[in-house]
């Protein structure tokens, strides 16, 4: 059964870059790795998508290495504003299934 | 767009009493979803619709029920409430992705609405 496996809780300070490691432990061949945010008291937020090799948007950059069996989040540059937890559901048929994610917390 | 939109913002109920969640959304997006976040944990998928007239069970979906009669709205009803319901809810909805030329379709992403926190006391 795949699932996928974060660390519960990160901390950092403002300027750093911080980068938030994902397993996707039975990947399937034709599932996408996507990241989500998620600030107190919000609904989750989309932040990026890969399906293998580097993407990288406004916002964040997501490495996918060639086996798929992991990917990291890279936060360049963080604020005090990028505390939130961040999520990288499971795909499933139809369907995302989320976790626990991982709860950053950004120091000044 | 107003995009997602959930209604109410807040409702304490008794329990034994039910109510309905309210889920609209305006991009003409084929799957919704509706989940609950207890605090401090992750999303709980509760059940989901791939359109209008289909949808189908989540993670966990005793105690609640759903109906999908048109495109933009997805309620979500609680016949009989229990402390145990007390959660934030969040509906969702996505559309399709264009997919990589022969490869697989891309996951688009989902768009949350603002949450119901109900509790039950």
């Amino acid at each position: 059964l795949a699932k996928t496996t974060q660390p519960i809780s990160m901390d950092s300070y403002e300027g750093q870059e911080v980068n938030i490691t994902c397993s996707h432990n039975n990947i399937a061949t034709n599932d996408y790795i996507t990241w989500y945010q998620q600030f107190p008291s919000q609904g989750p937020r989309f932040i990026i998508q890969g399906y293998k090799t580097k993407v990288t948007n406004e916002v964040a950059s997501l490495f996918i290495p060639a086996d798929r069996k992991s990917s990291t989040l890279s936060l360049p540059r963080v604020s005090l504003s990028d505390t939130a937890v961040y999520y990288c559901p499971r795909q499933g048929a139809q369907k995302l299934v989320f976790g626990q994610g991982t709860r950053l917390t950004i120091n000044p | 767009n107003a995009g997602v939109t959930q209604t109410p913002k807040f409702r304490i109920l008794k329990i034994g009493q039910s109510m309905t969640l309210q889920c609209t959304q305006d991009m003409n997006h084929n799957y919704m979803y509706w989940y609950r976040q207890d605090p401090g944990m992750g999303l709980k998928l509760i059940y989901y619709s791939v359109g209008a007239g289909i949808t189908d069970k989540g993670e966990v979906p005793n105690g609640y029920n759903v109906s999908r009669s048109t495109t933009e709205d997805f309620p979500l009803r609680l016949e009989l409430a229990a402390p145990s319901q007390t959660s934030v809810y969040f509906c969702a909805s996505r559309s399709t992705g264009p997919g990589l030329a022969g490869g697989p379709v891309s996951y688009n992403e989902q768009f949350f609405g603002p949450g119901t926190r109900l509790t039950v006391l």
